[in-house]
Parts: C-alpha cells; sequence; structure tokens
C-alpha cells in the first residue's frame, strides 16, 4: 500500500523567502508528526497532529514556523523568512492511535531544504 | 540538548561477524525505546523497540539489550549482511507518549 509521501523531495530557495512543504500521509492514520533533521543532527521533533484535538507545537523553534493539517489528512508545513539555519532535511510521519502507549510511526522520504 | 546520544558516527563490520550499536540516554523518564534503520533517500523505518520494564527484545537477527541502571541500550545484529548497511538511529519516548528522541545515528557499513 501507499506510504507517506512528501513534495517536493528537494527544495532550493533564497534567505527571507516562505515555503510550503506538505506531507500526505496513510489513509487512516489519524496520528501525524513533523520532524526535521539538520546537517550532523538527530531527527528534532516538531510539531504532532491527532485527530480534531489541537495540535502540539512545543517542537517548533520559532514563530516563523507553522502547520496545518486539512480535513484530518494533508499537513502543510510553513517556514516564513527562511533563514540559514533552517536548511536541513523536514520529515513526515503518520500513524494509528487509538489509545495510550506507542504506536509505531511511519517516515516519508523527506524534503530536503536548502536556504541559500 | 541531545538527550539521546550515540557516541559513534559510524562502524564497519565484516559480513557474518556481530555489529553492536550502542545509545546512551540521559532522561530517566523515558520509558520505552526504539530503533530505527535508514537508508539513503528514504524515511526511517522502525526495526525494534523495547520496553523499560524489560532488558533485552529479540526479533530474528536483531537484538537490543536495555541497562536501565546504566542509561544505556544496545543493538545487536548477528549475523550481519551487506544488506544491513545503513544509518541506525536509537530513539526513546518520553512523558507525551508520542514524540520520537533520536541520537545522531551510527552509520553501519558490513563488508562482503
Amino acid at each position: 500500500g501507499a506510504g507517506v509521501s512528501q513534495s517536493p523531495s528537494n527544495k532550493v530557495t533564497e534567505k527571507g523567502k516562505d515555503v510550503e512543504l506538505r506531507c500526505d500521509p496513510i489513509s487512516g492514520h489519524t496520528a501525524l508528526y513533523w520532524y526535521r533533521q539538520s546537517l550532523g543532527q538527530g531527527l528534532e521533533f516538531l510539531i504532532y497532529f491527532q485527530g480534531n484535538s489541537a495540535p502540539d507545537k512545543s517542537g517548533l523553534p520559532s514563530d516563523r514556523f507553522s502547520a496545518e493539517r486539512t480535513g484530518g489528512s494533508v499537513s502543510t508545513l510553513t517556514i516564513q523568512r527562511t533563514q540559514q539555519e533552517d536548511s536541513a532535511v523536514y520529515l513526515c510521519a503518520s500513524s494509528l492511535r487509538t489509545g495510550d502507549g506507542f504506536y509505531e510511526q511511519y517516515f516519508g522520504p523527506g524534503t530536503r531544504l536548502t536556504v541559500t | 540538548d541531545q538527550q539521546v546520544k550515540q557516541n559513534s558516527p559510524s562502524l564497519s563490520v565484516q559480513e557474518g561477524r556481530i555489529s553492536i550499536l550502542n545509545c546512551d540516554y540521559t532522561n530517566s523518564m523515558f520509558d520505552y525505546f526504539l530503533w530505527y534503520k535508514k537508508y539513503p533517500a528514504e524515511g526511517p523505518t522502525f526495526l525494534i523497540s523495547i520496553s523499560s520494564i524489560k532488558d533485552k527484545n529479540e526479533d530474528g537477527r536483531f537484538t537490543v539489550f536495555l541497562n536501565k541502571s546504566a542509561k544505556h541500550l544496545s543493538l545487536h545484529i548477528v549475523p550481519s549482511q551487506p544488506g544491513d548497511s545503513a544509518v541506525y538511529f536509537c530513539a526513546a519516548l518520553g512523558n507525551s507518549g508520542y514524540a520520537l528522541n533520536f541520537g545522531k545515528g551510527t552509520s553501519l557499513l558490513v563488508t562482503p
């Protein structure tokens, strides 16, 4: 079956421009996560959506970052006024979530963002 | 601050031998630990996990050991195969129950 897809796979943008990254989760998965991996670092949690609940935005590094999830499915991560330190691979994951406990997170291939 | 640490950026092992990947953590509230495997240009894929109430979990060639008192876990792959060559990430689950804390990864190369 189809996995998590992300677009674009690569994005090069000039400092100061806004970018939008898209994530299509696995159909039926109610939970969606964004992580990023900067060069030489581990994956860093950014934001979590679950059903109709308010998202957990505690990992967003600044107010230039925002995300939304429309209709409980597709999600868009927006970075305004990009800075060079925003250069990273942005990974989206989705999972089932029907209660407490850990649910396996399925990751997309990521979007490599380069800010020049 | 990095709460999950993988101090070996790379490891090279001969085919058929054992690969041991190590991971340390600092947060005693972590109660669930996972290993993910990542090939180039792909997202990480779940490999194996262990709950803090256990000290060992085995799945085929892969075994994860947890030493809570030392805040240390390790992944053993035996026998190693060339297809195991990938980056392995250690991750830990905290109070949120969903946000994973990842290490920086260890690049494993299994040579024929």
